[in-house]
């Protein structure tokens, strides 16, 4: 009964390092998305993929990219991290747009 | 989250009844959702409700929608220390973008 894993749950990086953020879903959802969350903002939408095989920016899109590799996966990739890129990431899923998300247990990231 | 708004901080006392309320902006919203966060972990979906509904009950939780004021609310009866954690409210437009309330973080005191 896994619903959304995330890995991996910390991480520290140095101002320039790339990586990767995995997201995946056991629950046959066709939709899943990436946020960022940040003190006192709430949570902002990223990237987002409405179906396999498609991907769109969300609110905050700059310095990062997302791949769908699969219905079941869906990444975030940091090419050349910044400190203002220190946040929480959370991934999350639903079956399509008007129903719930459900999310994961999020990705602590910090950029020295 | 400017879209959506919430007070950040209520205490209450174990036993007493929570409120906490959320004011949103877009009118074509179809669905309002809330979702609690405890230290550490993502947001668990508490209940939501369509658009086209005033109120909705599930166990200790009511939900009650006033659309001409666009206002939501989530009333816990019987708070529990349990309870203690931050609580956002989302909608969503009928689009794959939800909006999220800066979130309410919830006290209860024993």
């Amino acid at each position: 009964n896994a619903g959304v894993t995330q890995t991996p749950k910390f991480q520290v990086l140095k101002t320039g390092q790339s990586m990767t953020l995995q997201c995946a879903q056991d629950m046959n959802h066709n939709s899943m998305y990436w946020y960022r969350q940040d003190p006192g903002m709430g949570l902002r939408l990223i990237y987002y993929s409405a179906s396999e095989g498609t991907t769109d920016k969300g609110e905050v899109p700059n310095g990062y990219n997302v791949s769908r590799l699969n219905k079941r996966e869906f990444s975030l990739r940091l090419e050349s991290a910044a400190p203002s890129q220190t946040s929480v990431y959370f991934c999350a899923s639903n079956h399509d747009e008007n129903q719930p998300q459900h999310f994961g247990d999020g990705t602590r990231l910090s950029i020295l | 989250g400017e879209d959506v708004e919430q007070s950040l901080f209520l205490s209450v006392r174990e036993g007493d009844s929570s409120v906490i309320n959320c004011t949103y902006t877009d009118s074509s919203s179809t669905y309002l959702y809330w979702y609690k966060q405890e230290p550490g972990a993502g947001l668990q979906l508490l209940t939501y409700i369509f658009s086209n509904m005033d109120m909705k009950q599930d166990q200790r939780l009511t939900v009650l929608l006033n659309k001409k004021d666009k206002h939501l609310s989530l009333r816990i009866a019987d708070t529990q220390t349990g309870d203690s954690a931050i609580y956002f409210c989302a909608e969503s437009r009928g689009t794959y973008k939800y909006i999220f309330g800066t979130g309410t973080r919830l006290k209860v005191l024993a």
